[in-house]
């Protein structure tokens, strides 16, 4: 069965820190897709980034970085320097290739970054 | 290019009553999601479509949730009647292709009283 874990509910951190959402996934097929989402304040979920299974060469864009790691099941984002902006809630998801392909996503991590 | 679009942006009903939400994906977006999040839990898929056609409803709860995207373009889902439980906040999401990176519109909170 697919499952997503996101264990930290809320986090909370001064700006300019550095902060890490953990996402640890569950899934019995070989082949599937792992997604970041941003939900700031105004509601709609932003796509952040599709990493496939395949692929586990770390993933750095701008301020955000990704750590893919198949050995532990783990797709964790790091945001370097933090800003206010940051501040919303986190969503990791996981598609699988074979079925329907919807998204499976964990609880969400609320990040709140203290001015 | 216009995003995904959900309307309303809230609806307040009553136990009972029949709510219609609607969906506009992205222009040329054959996939289309509705998706539920319940206060405080995941996000949990409903439905796909692919045009007009019904891929996949495993996730519609139960037989008051229909969906319809008649012609391939805008989706509805009706809750007929609602219930307590119905509430949260419900998102519309689409995809050019199949297990390309879903584009999710605002969501519409319905609360049921």
């Amino acid at each position: 069965a697919q499952k997503v874990t996101q264990a930290q509910t809320e986090i909370s951190v001064v700006e300019k820190e550095d902060v890490t959402l953990d996402c640890v996934y569950e899934t019995r097929d070989t082949t599937y897709y792992l997604f970041w989402y941003k939900q700031p304040p105004s509601g709609e979920l932003v796509f952040l980034i599709r990493r496939n299974s395949f692929d586990e060469q770390n993933e750095i864009s701008g301020r955000y970085s990704w750590n893919f790691q198949k050995s532990t099941s783990s797709f964790n984002f790091t945001i370097t320097a933090s800003q206010v902006v940051d501040s919303a809630v986190y969503f990791c998801a996981l598609s699988e290739l074979t079925g329907a392909n919807n998204l499976f996503f964990g609880t969400g991590t609320r990040l709140t970054v203290i001015p | 290019e216009a995003g995904v679009t959900q309307f309303p942006s809230h609806s307040v009903i009553e136990k009972g009553q029949t709510v219609t939400l609607r969906c506009d994906p992205i222009s040329g977006h054959d996939n289309l999601y509705w998706y539920r999040r319940v206060m405080g839990k995941e996000i949990k898929f409903l439905l796909h479509f692919v045009k007009e056609s019904k891929q996949d409803e495993s996730g519609m709860p139960n037989n008051r949730f229909l969906a319809e995207r008649t012609g391939g373009t805008y989706s509805t889902l009706k809750v007929q009647p609602a219930e307590l439980e119905d509430s949260g906040v419900y998102f519309c999401a689409s995809s050019q292709t199949t297990g390309n990176e879903q584009f999710f519109g605002p969501g519409t909170r319905l609360t049921v009283l």
